[in-house]
């Protein structure tokens, strides 16, 4: 069975700190992988999405940044946090080519003070 | 899209009574319109789906309406239950079925 692995779950970070964030899926292969991020009450939005290795689709310009190194890894990372960096961040996988079905990660609560 | 950073509307429903929950989307190139459940602190789950081709699917306790002429969504749950309560989104596949895309929220809060 598939499975997919987010961590940390919870993250304090200062302004102007790095981060890196892992998302491993396993149990299948070449997934299509995204990373949400979700303000407190609020919707979530699309930062980035891959439908392979190194190919990377960014939605929103911002400072984050992500990668894909391996079929089923998936990172999002920002060289320095801002405050509003703030959030729920979640990460997910899909079969791709139209598979409606997404299964999200237990998602990583950030907070940049 | 604007929704992301509104504040999430509030549907709050007596135990046993049929729910709607509603959405509007604006792009009409979407293959597949979805409904996700988002319980706290968690994940958004999948609920059900419906092509765009298609007007109405039902699931089990649950029947999603697509009106695409006024590009509305619309989630419909049977005898609302406590464990319903959550948040509901709905989202939309584009790009050749390789984004998945969220719309508006609502918070569902069921009364006992």
């Amino acid at each position: 069975s598939q499975t997919i692995h987010q961590w940390p779950a919870t993250l304090v970070q200062p302004v102007g700190s790095p981060l890196s964030l892992e998302c491993t899926v396993e149990g299948t292969s070449n997934p299509n992988l995204y990373w949400y991020r979700q303000a407190a009450g609020r919707g979530l939005q699309l930062l980035f999405y891959s439908v392979g290795i190194g190919q990377i689709s960014s939605e929103v310009p911002q400072n984050l940044s992500a990668s894909r190194p391996q079929d089923r890894q998936f990172i999002l990372s920002s060289k320095k946090l801002l405050l509003s960096d703030s959030g729920f961040y979640l990460c997910a996988w899909s079969a791709g080519q139209g598979v409606r079905e997404a299964f999200f990660g237990q998602g990583t609560r950030l907070t940049v003070v | 899209g604007e929704s992301v950073g509104l504040h999430l509307p509030t549907l709050s429903v007596q135990e046993g009574d049929n729910s709607i929950i509603n959405c509007a989307y604006s792009n009409s190139a979407s293959d597949y319109f979805i409904w996700y459940k988002q319980e706290s602190g968690k994940g958004p789950q999948f609920i059900i789906d419906i092509r765009s081709n298609m007007d109405k699917r039902q699931g089990q306790r649950v029947t999603v309406l697509l009106n695409k002429t006024v590009k509305h969504l619309s989630l419909q749950i049977a005898a609302t239950q406590p464990g319903d309560s959550a948040v509901y989104f709905c989202a939309e596949i584009l790009n050749a079925g390789n984004m998945l895309t969220f719309g508006g929220g609502t918070r569902l809060m069921v009364k006992p």
